[in-house]
């Protein structure tokens, strides 16, 4: 049961144009929503977040859009950069007790960003 | 930042011995530690919740005989496979939250590096 979802494997975009990452949830539990971007090899790096009460969220070239009624977030990145290549995770987690424990981030599967030079 | 080290990044054993990962809060103190697993191009599946002096909390289907997990410290918690198996061969990733950030829940983790186990 994918509560998270990233229906797009793979994205391809060209230097300087906008990313855009789409997102996806089922559970209307989820109230904290955040971007994670991962190297291979590595760990998953902290992006940016939102909260369930606001619509947009922005830092630096980074955004993040919410939209609670069709369950759908998506991150922007404008411009694009050939570094911003990775693979981007959004996650999500609730206030209350879910599921026997709290504070658990569920992750969605990921798409990979190729941002060509 | 807060920095969480995992160690080893890399591990190669043999069916049936045990190996034991370590997670590490380099510069804050960390009471809940996450324990993740990542199967080749799939999403972060969380495997346990350690807790600081108190017993680990299993997700739904892990086994937690063959997952050991001990949180010993503030600063240090480690999952053991034991009897490793190839199907055991994956990418486990540790993360922890600072202590003390509230409200916890919409506190960013803190991810490790990641160890990569093969099992032969």
């Amino acid at each position: 049961d994918q509560q998270v979802k990233q229906n797009s494997p793979s994205l391809s975009v060209q230097e300087g144009r906008i990313s855009i990452l789409n997102c996806d949830y089922t559970n209307s539990m989820f109230d904290y929503f955040l971007w994670y971007k991962k190297y291979p090899a590595e760990g998953p790096t902290f992006l940016i977040s939102i909260s369930s009460i606001k619509d947009k969220n922005e830092d630096g070239r980074f955004t993040v859009f919410l939209n609670k009624s069709a369950k759908h977030l998506s991150l922007h990145i404008v411009p694009s950069q050939p570094g911003d290549s990775a693979v981007y995770f959004c996650a999500a987690s609730a206030r209350v007790n879910y599921g026997g424990a709290t504070n658990k981030l569920i992750f969605g599967t990921g798409t990979l960003l190729a941002v060509q030079p | 930042g807060a920095v969480v080290s995992q160690h080893p990044s890399r591990v190669i054993c043999k069916s049936g011995t045990s190996v034991k990962i370590e997670c590490r809060s380099l510069d804050f103190q960390a009471t809940t530690m996450f324990w993740y697993r990542q199967f080749p191009k799939q999403s972060l599946m969380l495997m346990a919740t350690s807790n600081e002096g108190s017993k680990a909390t299993y997700e739904q289907g892990v086994e937690k005989d063959k997952f050991l997990i001990n949180h010993a410290s503030l600063t240090l918690s480690t999952l053991t496979v034991t009897s490793a198996h190839p199907e055991d061969s994956s990418f486990y990733i540790c993360s922890a939250r600072l202590l003390g950030q509230e409200p916890s829940y919409n506190s960013p983790l803190h991810f490790g590096n990641g160890t990569r186990l093969t099992v032969t």
